[in-house]
């Protein structure tokens, strides 16, 4: 089976600029998350969908950060406009509803960096 | 609130030897726990977790980890580090009560093993 799938695996881009981190979930998983990873923060989970709703976005830094969720099989996180400290790993991740599906599965990562 | 420790930025052990990596939680509830692995420059990938049932867990490539609630604690464990164990290791938490879909992570610990 496919994991998660994330793109683009690397972007540099020029403070100011919009960026936007796209994923696509494993299918038939009910929940989406978005996590950044820095060396100062470690991993911090910055939103989740539940069954494309998001659920809990305190995470998000500012309002510069934004994510959607259109459809069960893909989520965007949107960066507008971005700034040098915005550079870091962004991870999606996925899991199954219910009592089963207690793993999250991560993508590779999009490793952004903002000069 | 949930929270996970790990004490130790970097641990190493010779190769052959046992090792350990450690890991305290807190949270208000029961915990689901669980250990991942990060590959460089790769996503994070679950090497075992805790749920429910027998305290001792075994996972892949030969690691376990115990559950101990009165120390709350999830020590990662292997009888005989080699020397491809040399990776990032991050322990995480869950509250199972109702309605708490986040997992919250430790700062990692980087596991060298020496030949």
């Amino acid at each position: 089976d496919a994991g998660v799938i994330q793109s683009p695996r690397h972007e540099v881009t020029e403070m100011g600029q919009e960026v936007t981190l796209r994923c696509k979930p494993i299918s038939g998983h009910d929940y989406l998350f978005w996590y950044r990873q820095t060396m100062m923060r470690g991993l911090e989970l910055l939103i989740y969908f539940n069954n494309n709703v998001p659920i809990d976005d305190s995470g998000m830094p500012e309002d510069r950060f934004s994510a959607k969720m259109p459809n069960a099989s893909f989520s965007t996180l949107k960066i507008q406009p971005s700034e040098p400290r915005d550079s870091a790993v962004y991870f999606c991740a996925s899991r199954r509803g219910g009592v089963t599906g207690n793993t999250i599965y991560f993508g590779e990562g999009s490793w952004l960096t903002v000069v | 609130a949930q929270s996970v420790a790990q004490p130790e930025d970097q641990v190493n052990v010779a190769e052959g030897n046992p090792l350990t990596v450690k890991c305290t939680y807190s949270v208000s509830g029961n915990p689901y726990l669980f250990w991942y692995v990060q590959y460089p420059n790769r996503g994070l990938q679950v090497l075992l977790k805790y749920i429910t049932g027998d305290n001792l867990v075994k996972g892949s490539y030969g690691f376990e980890a115990e559950f101990n609630k009165s120390q709350t604690s999830f020590h990662l464990k292997k009888p005989s580090a080699l020397v491809s164990d040399s990776v990032l290791y991050f322990c995480a938490v869950r509250d199972i009560r109702s309605g708490n879909e986040k997992l919250t992570f430790g700062t990692g610990t980087r596991l060298t093993i020496i030949p």
